[in-house]
């Protein structure tokens, strides 16, 4: 099973900074199969990025992704007051699906 | 526009059963794996099952193999996870989600708004 590490657990920022979240796994990803997902209180999760770099539909352009093999990152360019939520990885290229622990970005 | 509707949560003891129901919408069923995905008040994410379009294939998480069932029937659009011997670990929000290819094993595109199963005596 591929374990899946974020840091930092919480990110205290201001609205119109940049957020960099990291995402490591125990062993490497095939293909680069990687997917993110924001989740704000109350609601179910919504996917961000998949293959660790492509935007899913009807995502912001502020939000991308990159990396490859056992390290990957989200990085939002400039927070807007509706980015503050959790943030969760998920690796999708080995059985059993994984998820990440997730990051809080929470307001400063 | 995709919508996945969860019913069938409740509070139940352990020991027990229950049946999770999800009604999906606004596209086409068959052509897509689904799964199960579940978050234990105040934790993250877990993966639960997934069954591939058909039917014909379905997986589960070790913490749940032997116990729980997934099914769906494309006639009615509707997936479902039998749940079996629950026990208080299994309490959590249940989400429906739809996967992003046929066969399962992929990232979730679409989610449900979740049902809450509580496993307590």
């Amino acid at each position: 099973e591929i374990l899946l590490t974020q840091s930092p657990g919480t990110l205290s920022l201001s609205p119109g900074d940049r957020a960099t979240l990291s995402c490591r796994a125990s062993q490497s990803i095939n293909s680069n199969y990687l997917a993110w997902y924001q989740q704000k209180p109350g609601q179910a999760p919504r996917l961000l990025i998949y293959g660790a770099s492509n935007r899913a539909t009807g995502i912001p352009d502020r939000f991308s992704g990159s990396g490859s093999g056992t390290d990957f990152t989200l990085t939002i360019s400039r927070l807007e007051p509706e980015d503050f939520a959790v943030y969760y990885c998920q690796q999708y290229g080995s059985s059993p699906l994984t998820f990440g622990g997730g990051t809080k970005v929470e307001i400063k | 526009e995709v919508q996945l509707v969860e019913s069938g949560g409740g509070l139940v003891q352990p020991g027990g059963s229950l049946r999770l129901s999800c009604a999906a919408s606004g596209f086409t069923f068959s052509s897509y794996a689904m799964n199960w995905v579940r978050q234990a008040p105040g934790q993250g994410l877990e993966w639960v099952s997934a069954i591939s379009g058909s039917g014909g294939n379905t997986f589960y998480a070790d913490s749940v193999k032997g116990r729980f069932t997934i099914s769906r029937d494309n006639s009615r659009n509707t997936l479902f996870l039998e749940m079996n011997s629950l026990r208080a670990e299994d309490t959590a929000v249940y989400y429906c989600a739809k996967d992003y290819i046929t066969v399962a094993g992929s990232f979730f595109w679409n989610w449900g708004q979740g049902t809450l199963v509580t496993v307590s005596s």
